[in-house]
């Protein structure tokens, strides 16, 4: 089983601040098979990222993923008020789709 | 648009079995594969298993095997069972659908793009 350790557990930022949000994987993932998601209070998540680097329909240019092999990186470069939320890591490389344990973005 | 809905009873008693069913309209369930999800009370995402389009499954070897995913092709729907379940089984059920595509190099993508709202299950007695 591919375990995905994300980190920061919590980040803490204030609005125009930039984000970065870090996912390793136990073993060497293929690039295309790794997503992120955003999930906010009450919600399903939502799919940001797919293939670690291409945004997903409609998910504005602030956000960006990059990485490849074991580590993986989510960048927001000017967070929004909409933004803090929590974000989870996922892979598809092995037949188990496991998910990181989220990163929780607060506002500062 | 594709659009997914769960259901099914938001109270199961401990040692019974859960059963939940997700609804996909907008798209048929032969052209994808489809996911269960949970996500217990303030905790993270767990993937529970899925069903592939050719009819294939597989589940998270945590859950052993009390898990069972179907699919009714007449309904477009796919189905979860959890036997046995505890307190522990109490969560947010998510169903998804994997999208796959293949680039000009080969490589596979996957990604959930569809998802449910999500339906809380409670184990209690």
């Amino acid at each position: 089983e591919i375990v995905l350790t994300q980190s920061p557990g919590t980040l803490s930022l204030s609005s125009g601040d930039r984000a970065t949000l870090s996912c390793r994987a136990s073993q060497s993932v293929s690039s295309s098979q790794l997503a992120w998601y955003q999930q906010k209070p009450g919600q399903a998540p939502r799919l940001l990222i797919y293939g670690a680097s291409s945004r997903a329909t409609g998910i504005p240019d602030r956000f960006s993923g990059s990485g490849s092999g074991t580590d993986f990186t989510l960048t927001i470069s000017r967070l929004e008020p909409e933004d803090f939320a929590v974000y989870y890591c996922q892979q598809f490389d092995s037949s188990l789709y496991t998910f990181g344990q989220g990163t929780k973005l607060e506002i500062k | 648009q594709v659009q997914l809905q769960e259901s099914g009873p938001g109270l199961v008693k401990p040692s019974e079995t859960l059963s939940l069913t997700c609804t996909v309209s907008g798209a048929s369930i032969s052209s994808y594969s489809w996911i269960w999800i949970r996500q217990p009370p303030g905790k993270g995402l767990e993937w529970i298993g899925y069903i592939h389009y050719s009819g294939s499954t597989n589940h998270n070897p945590s859950l052993k095997s009390r898990v069972t995913i179907s699919a009714d092709r007449s309904k477009n729907q796919f189905s979860l069972k959890v036997s046995s379940v505890t307190a522990a089984d109490t969560a947010v059920y998510y169903c998804a659908g994997r999208r796959s595509y293949d680039d000009s190099s080969g490589y596979s993508y996957y990604y959930l793009d569809y998802w449910g709202q999500g339906t809380l299950v409670t184990v209690s007695s």
